[in-house]
């Protein structure tokens, strides 16, 4: 099975800061790469798929980047209302995979 | 608009089974793939599988092999998850997700807990 190991596993920042979440495989995943954003109580949303699509509906502030092993969330310019809990997946393999997540909060 | 909404909560008995079901509304049953995820505060979130729902075929983390079963119902839009011989390490939140094609995962039921307790 894939690994992916995410960071940090907790991040406390300021409104209007830029924030980085990162997700690294254990092998390459082609780009393969989602994240998600999961507020407390709620099922996960989905926020970008394969690296740096943006999923329709969500902000701009929100891309994602990477190839081979190495992938990151960036929020350009955090809002209150983005506290949550991030987790990616990668689909380029089965068993499909998740990273342990990143909780976020408001500094 | 996509809607998945899932069964109410469970409280089984070790060695029971329960069954899940994920009711879909707002598009096309059968043009895309349910999978099921499982959430727990110790092991996060793992994938169970995935239905086909129009042909039925499955396909199955090894992990949740002998555990999970995987249906659909067409006629009511519905996909359904039996989880068997249960233990307390199966008391989780579960997930259906609309898969498939399009982005993975791009919607999700509310979720279903259940708890495996004696």
């Amino acid at each position: 099975d894939i690994q992916m190991t995410q960071s940090p596993s907790f991040l406390s920042a300021s409104v209007g800061d830029r924030v980085t979440i990162n997700c690294k495989a254990s092998q390459n995943i082609n780009k393969y790469l989602n994240w998600y954003q999961q507020k407390l109580g709620e099922a996960p949303k989905l926020l970008i798929y394969n690296t740096n699509n943006l999923q329709t509906g969500i902000p701009s502030r929100f891309s994602g980047s990477g190839s081979g092993t190495d992938y990151t969330l960036t929020i350009s310019s955090l809002q209150p209302e983005d506290v949550a809990t991030y987790f990616c997946l990668q689909h380029s393999s089965r068993p499909l995979t998740f990273g342990s997540g990143t909780k976020l909060e408001i500094k | 608009q996509v809607q998945l909404q899932q069964s109410g909560a469970e409280l089984a008995k070790p060695g029971s089974s329960v069954k899940i079901s994920c009711k879909a509304s707002g598009y096309t049953f059968t043009s895309y793939y349910i999978s099921w995820i499982k959430q727990t505060t110790g092991q996060g979130l793992e994938y169970i599988g995935y239905i086909n729902t129009g042909s039925g075929g499955t396909n199955y983390n090894e992990k949740f092999k002998g555990k999970a079963t995987l249906t659909v119902d067409k006629s009511s839009s519905t996909a359904f998850m039996q989880l068997s011989s249960l233990t307390p390490d199966d008391s989780a939140v579960y997930y259906c997700a609309r898969d498939y094609p399009g982005p993975r995962f791009a919607y999700w039921g509310q979720g279903t807990l259940v708890t495996v307790s004696s």
